[in-house]
This record gives structure tokens, sequence and C-alpha cells, in this order.
């Protein structure tokens, strides 16, 4: 079974300062995309970043860059520069068998401290 | 607007009364997917759809059923729920393949059985 492990439920930054959310996954897929969602207390599913596994180069989106390792399946996210607005629920995903389905992590919960 | 709507936003209902939780999208995707969220267990899917007449179960599709006539409709059902399926419930929706390509989701369905 494919799988994602967020292994940090919960986590905590001051304002300003920079985190990184760690996320491992399992895929036996060779050309896939990997994702970064943030769900805020609204609920909403929001794409924060996406990284295609066959580019070396991590992607990055203003103040959020990811750290992609391909040959260990690490896939964390930083978030630099951290604001209020960011505190949220964060959910990496990575496709699950034959890119048909999407496997989420169970979330890390970032907590931002003015 | 490109977006993803599901009604109703909220439910409440009693066990085993049948019900139908709409979803539509209006960017002409191919892929469309059902999820349930519940404390500490991230995204589940329970069905996708990778065209008209297409459809597959995901990982949680017990007590679930979906169709998929139309390219933009995506309807889930729950003929005879139970409280075990107390939920928020997202629908989502891909141009084709779920691990290739960003999903964009609708607002969530919040669903109590009592």
């Amino acid at each position: 079974a494919q799988t994602v492990t967020q292994s940090q439920p919960e986590m905590s930054v001051q304002e300003a300062e920079t985190v990184t959310l760690s996320c491992t996954y399992d895929t036996s897929e060779s050309d896939y995309y990997l994702f970064w969602y943030k769900q805020p207390p609204s609920r909403q599913m929001i794409l924060v970043i996406r990284q295609e596994a066959y580019k070396q180069q991590n992607a990055t989106e203003n103040r959020f860059s990811v750290n992609f390792q391909k040959a260990a399946k690490s896939f964390s996210l930083k978030i630099s520069d951290s604001q209020l607005g960011d505190a949220a629920m964060y959910f990496c995903a990575s496709p699950g068998a034959g890119s048909y389905q999407l496997t989420f992590g169970k979330g890390t919960k970032l907590s931002v401290i003015p | 607007e490109a977006q993803v709507t599901q009604n109703p936003r909220y439910l409440i209902t009693v066990t085993g009364k049948k019900l139908t939780v709409t979803c539509s999208q209006n960017m002409n995707h191919e892929y469309m997917s059902w999820y349930r969220q519940d404390p500490g267990l991230g995204l589940r899917q329970i069905y996708y759809s990778m065209n008209v007449e297409v459809t597959d179960k995901g990982d949680v599709p017990e007590g679930y059923k979906v169709s998929r006539k139309e390219k933009r409709n995506f309807p889930l059902i729950l003929e005879s729920p139970s409280p075990n399926q107390t939920s928020l419930y997202f629908c989502a929706s891909s141009l084709r393949l779920a691990g290739k390509q960003t999903q964009y989701f609708g607002p969530g369905t919040r669903l109590l059985v009592l």
C-alpha cells in the first residue's frame, strides 16, 4: 500500500521565523507530482505548492519552498517569514497506485505565535 | 470562475435515511474524486472517476455509491447512512490522473448521522 507519513502532528513557529514540515512518501510511480495542501479553519483545501518528480530543482512559491529528496522519498515544506495567516493544518500528498489515487498524510497542525 | 461546488454544505440526518451529496465542476476535468476527512486520519479516498461512466473504489468505499453520467457531475450516495459515516466530505477534480495533475477541491460537506 502506498503511504505518506507526516511525523510531526503539531508544530509551532514564531511570527517572522522559518519552519520546516516533514513528509516521507512511498510510491512505485516513476513520473508523478507531489503536493502540499493547506487547510485553514474554514476547512477549504488550498494548494500551497507542488513538485514534479522528474525535476531536480526544488519548487518555490513566494515564502514557501520544498526540499525534495527523490532517492530518500522525502518532501519537506519550508515556510519562511511565517505569518499569522499561515496557521493551519498542512497535508502532504503523493500518488497512490497507478496515479489514479492521491494519498494524503495525516497532517501537521501549524501554530504561529505572535 | 473555475470551481468545484458541493451541496449541501451541512447536513444532519438519521440512520438509514438515504442521502445524496452533489458535486459539480466547471473546468471540464476528466478526473473526479470523493474523500472523507476524520480527525487524526487525514483525507481518505472513497471513490474516484476517470471519466464519464468510469468509476472505481478508493480506500474506504464501504457504504457509499457514486455515479458519473455527465462529465461535470459526480454525486456521492449514502443508501443507508450510519453514525460511523459522520465526517467531513470533499469532492475534488483534476484535468487527468490524480498523481500527475493538481486536484481542486470543493468547500466540503459536513455530515452528521444520528
